[in-house]
This record gives structure tokens, sequence and C-alpha cells, in this order.
């Protein structure tokens, strides 16, 4: 298994670039989530998923977009990056059920110049 | 707003130390706490508290939580320099279905041969 992986790792833009990550998993989670991840901010969530076809926003949605067309994969998309934007982004999932951890991808670490 | 604070955000030790790492809560309906080590990429799960009083032990690690008054310790015994990582402790609120985990700034620990 190669449990959750994240497409691309690296990735500048200029600002008002679009761009889109893709996270896929292969442990049949139904949940899905996008987080950022900010120096001494810990991580906060962006959207995420409870099944294919469903998505819901999380903490920080502003500026992203995403999809659950399939249930292995979770794409998060920047429609005109910012500056703001600059930051590590993890994906994780997990399965169903009230106590169960989430596993994470390596993180894609994204500048916005 | 549900909230998860650690302290201290940064430690600095030698080889052979034990370490307290502290995480407090404030969380609606909660259910459990976990706790993820990162060091260089993703955060890989450590422990999941859902009782009270019940000590949690993987190795040199152990873990613990008081649910009245809403904390958990993180104890790392003859801390080695591979310990170095940031601690991140999350909440999963009760009523939990796929959504958020709530997670604290992290704990960064470098341990100095």
């Amino acid at each position: 298994n190669a449990g959750v992986t994240q497409t691309p790792k690296f990735r500048v833009l200029k600002t008002g670039q679009s761009m889109t990550l893709l996270c896929a998993q292969d442990m049949n989670h139904e949940y899905m989530y996008w987080y950022r991840q900010d120096p001494g901010m810990g991580l906060r969530l962006i959207h995420y998923s409870v099944g294919e076809g469903t998505t819901a926003k999380g903490e920080v949605p502003d500026g992203y977009n995403v999809s659950r067309l399939k249930k292995q994969n979770f794409l998060l998309g920047l429609e005109s990056a910012a500056p703001s934007q600059t930051s590590v982004y993890f994906c994780a999932s997990r399965s169903g059920g009230a106590y169960n951890e989430q596993f994470f991808g390596p993180g894609t670490r994204l500048t916005v110049l | 707003e549900d909230k998860v604070v650690q302290s201290p955000l940064s430690l600095v030790v030698h080889e052979g130390d034990t370490v307290t790492l502290n995480c407090s809560y404030e969380v609606t309906n909660f259910r459990s706490l976990l706790w993820y080590k990162q060091e260089k990429k993703a955060p890989t799960f450590l422990f999941m508290l859902t009782s009270s009083g019940i000590e949690k032990k993987s190795g040199r690690l152990s873990s613990i939580l008081d649910k009245k008054e809403l904390f958990s310790i993180l104890n790392i015994t003859a801390t080695q320099t591979g310990d170095s990582a940031i601690y991140l402790c999350a909440v999963a609120p009760a009523g939990y279905s796929g959504q958020n985990f709530v997670f604290g700034p992290g704990t960064r620990l470098s341990v100095l041969p």
C-alpha cells in the first residue's frame, strides 16, 4: 500500500496563477481532508469530504476549491494564487467510525511569488 | 470555538533527558485526543486517548488524559536525537462524523547529542 500520496511535492507560482493539488489514497477511506500548515499555527483545515461526491468547508476555505469525484482522490484547487497561500499543504484520510486516526500524505510545499 | 493549546512551543534538551509536553483543550462534547509526531514530512500517529487516567505507552513514550482538567501530557524518557520533531496534539469533538480534528500549534522538540 502506498497510503496517502500527494502530487506535486513542490511548486512555485506567480500571483494570479492557478493550480491543482492531487491527493490519492489506496486504503478505501471514506473521509479525506486538506490542511495547510504555517509556522506556529499547527494544521488548519481547508476543506474536507465525508464521501465520494461530497465536500464541505473547513476553518480556512477562502481562495480554495475542492472536488471528490472518485473515492480515492481529493483535489485542491487554487483559482488565483496569492502570496498568503504560501504554505505546506497536507492531505489526510481516515476510515469511518469515531475512533480512527487520520493518515497523512507527505505534503506539498507551495510558494506564491 | 474549539481550541487546543500546547506548551511549551519549543524545547531543547540533551540526550538522556526526560521531557513532558502539555496539551490543554476547550472543545464542545469531547470525544478523543490524539498525539502525532511530525519529523520532516507527514505527521505520524502516536496515541489516541479517550478515557481519563489510563496511560498509553509505547516504548519510551507515554501519554495520559485528564478529562476533568481538560489536558493531556506526553512524556518521553531517555530522549534520543531521533525524538527531535514537532509533536502535535489534536482533539476530536463528539458528534464527529468525518469532521475536523482541532490541532494545536505543536511543540518543537530538539534533542542535542
